[in-house]
């Protein structure tokens, strides 16, 4: 199993412009999750999903917005880039209850210029 | 907002030495997870204690955690160099969401 995989692993934007960041994992899991990490910040969650075509936000979730289609992947879409979504983010999934091991993806570090 | 605060924010200790990370949270868990990151990686969960548990071991690792004070510790016993990490506590409050704290940064001195 490849386990989570996150793409891309760096990418830089101008301000305004939108893109996806793209998470599959191939275990199964039906709870998928987004986190950003900032310097002094620990993670900080932006959305989660519970199962395919159900979604909800987070701690942080202006800016973004996301889907689950499938069980495998749950992209993070940003619309309009801004400065301050300059971040490390963390995909991560888990098979089903909150008791089950969570597992997190390398990470994207995008910078928004 | 966060709900989990780590306690020391870093700590250096000597190679052998045990180490020692609190965690405080605000409002009632079903469960908290710890887990470990080293630089540039992502993180790794560790070890999850339910709330109707008081302690709980892994290998050198040991977790305890008090309810009536909202607070859990994170302990490595002999640590090694491998150590070297950043270690966040998690606790999820049975809304699905499972919320990180700042995390301590423990460097092993050789």
């Amino acid at each position: 199993n490849a386990g989570v995989t996150q793409t891309p692993k760096f990418q830089v934007l101008k301000t305004g412009q939108s893109m996806t960041l793209q998470c599959a994992q191939d275990m199964n899991h039906e709870y998928m999750s987004w986190y950003r990490q900032d310097p002094g910040m620990g993670l900080r969650l932006i959305h989660y999903s519970v199962g395919a075509g159900i979604t909800d936000q987070g701690e942080v979730p202006n800016g973004y917005n996301v889907s689950r289609s499938t069980t495998e992947d749950f992209p993070l879409r940003l619309l309009s880039a801004a400065p301050s979504q300059t971040s490390v983010y963390f995909c991560a999934s888990r098979r089903g209850i909150s008791t089950d091991t969570q597992y997190f993806g390398p990470g994207t570090r995008l910078t928004v210029l | 907002s966060q709900q989990g605060e780590e306690d020391p924010q870093a700590l250096s200790i000597q190679e052998g030495e045990n180490a020692t990370m609190n965690c405080s949270y605000k409002t009632s868990i079903n469960n908290l997870q710890w887990y470990r990151q080293n630089s540039g990686r992502g993180l790794v969960h560790l070890i999850l204690i339910r709330s109707n548990e008081r302690e709980k071991h892994s290998g050198r690792l040991r977790v305890t955690l008090d309810t009536s004070k909202k607070s859990s510790s994170l302990l490595i016993t002999a640590s090694r160099a491998a150590d070297t990490a950043s270690y966040f506590c998690a606790t999820d409050r049975g809304d699905d969401k499972i919320i990180f704290g700042k995390g301590t940064r423990l460097h092993i001195l050789p």
